[in-house]
């Protein structure tokens, strides 16, 4: 079965803690990104790739680190810079271009305590 | 960062009864539009891409228009059943440079429809 893998699915932090989020997918897209959606707002874009080694930030790359060293996978570390790190966080990925159609993950609840 | 916006936030239907969604975006520079329908503990799942002015897309009871001149689409469900019942998100994508393969996101609409 062809998809988009998140894990892990919940994740506690403690504040000034680094944490890593695996975004792995097998569908053969060139292009992945990673979302952020927080209560009552849209998705926003964190950061994304088009191909391996490399990524450009999206709206809200501030406190967030990326690598794109395989085309399979892109995961996102969030720094103790991040100052609102609680949030549900989705990955996708695409065929490259933006008239092509994003499949998601599942996401990654994280929780800063 | 693009402004799309999204209304209403949330609606509520009985079923059997049509209703229709709107997402207004930037005119400018225009390079596609999507509609993705996100159901509870699920995955959001792409609805339609769109990048022609004018385009119709259908997919069983749901339709979405494209308006790229005055930034609008619509999103249609006729008939509307329990199982419609997500969170309704469009996605715009200006053309070219940086922003290319860039979405940005509406806020959503949550449609729920009651038996």
């Amino acid at each position: 079965d062809g998809g988009i893998t998140q894990s892990p699915k919940y994740l506690f932090r403690k504040e000034g803690q680094n944490v890593t989020l695996s975004c792995e997918q097998n569908l053969n897209h060139d292009a992945m990104y990673w979302y952020r959606q927080d209560p009552g707002q849209g998705l926003r874009l964190i950061y994304y790739s088009q191909i391996v080694n490399d990524f450009q930030k999206g709206d809200i790359a501030e406190g967030y680190s990326v690598s794109r060293e395989k085309k399979e996978s892109f995961p996102l570390t969030v720094t103790s810079a991040q100052k609102n790190p609680t949030a549900f966080y989705l990955c996708a990925s695409s065929k490259g271009r933006a008239e092509r159609e994003l499949f998601f993950g599942e996401g990654s609840r994280l929780t800063v305590l | 960062i693009l402004n799309v916006e999204q209304s209403p936030q949330s609606l509520h239907v009985q079923e059997g009864d049509s209703t229709n969604f709107t997402c207004s975006f930037p005119s400018s520079n225009f390079y596609a539009l999507h509609w993705y329908r996100w159901e509870t503990a699920k995955s959001p799942e792409a609805l339609f891409v769109m990048t022609l002015n004018g385009d119709e897309k259908k997919k069983g009871r749901i339709s979405a228009t494209l308006n790229t001149k005055e930034g609008y689409s619509y999103l249609y469900i006729k008939g509307s059943q329990p199982e419609d019942s997500a969170t309704y998100l469009c996605a715009f994508s200006n053309a070219g440079g940086t922003s290319y393969g860039k979405l940005t996101f509406g806020q959503g609409t949550i449609l729920t429809v009651h038996p």
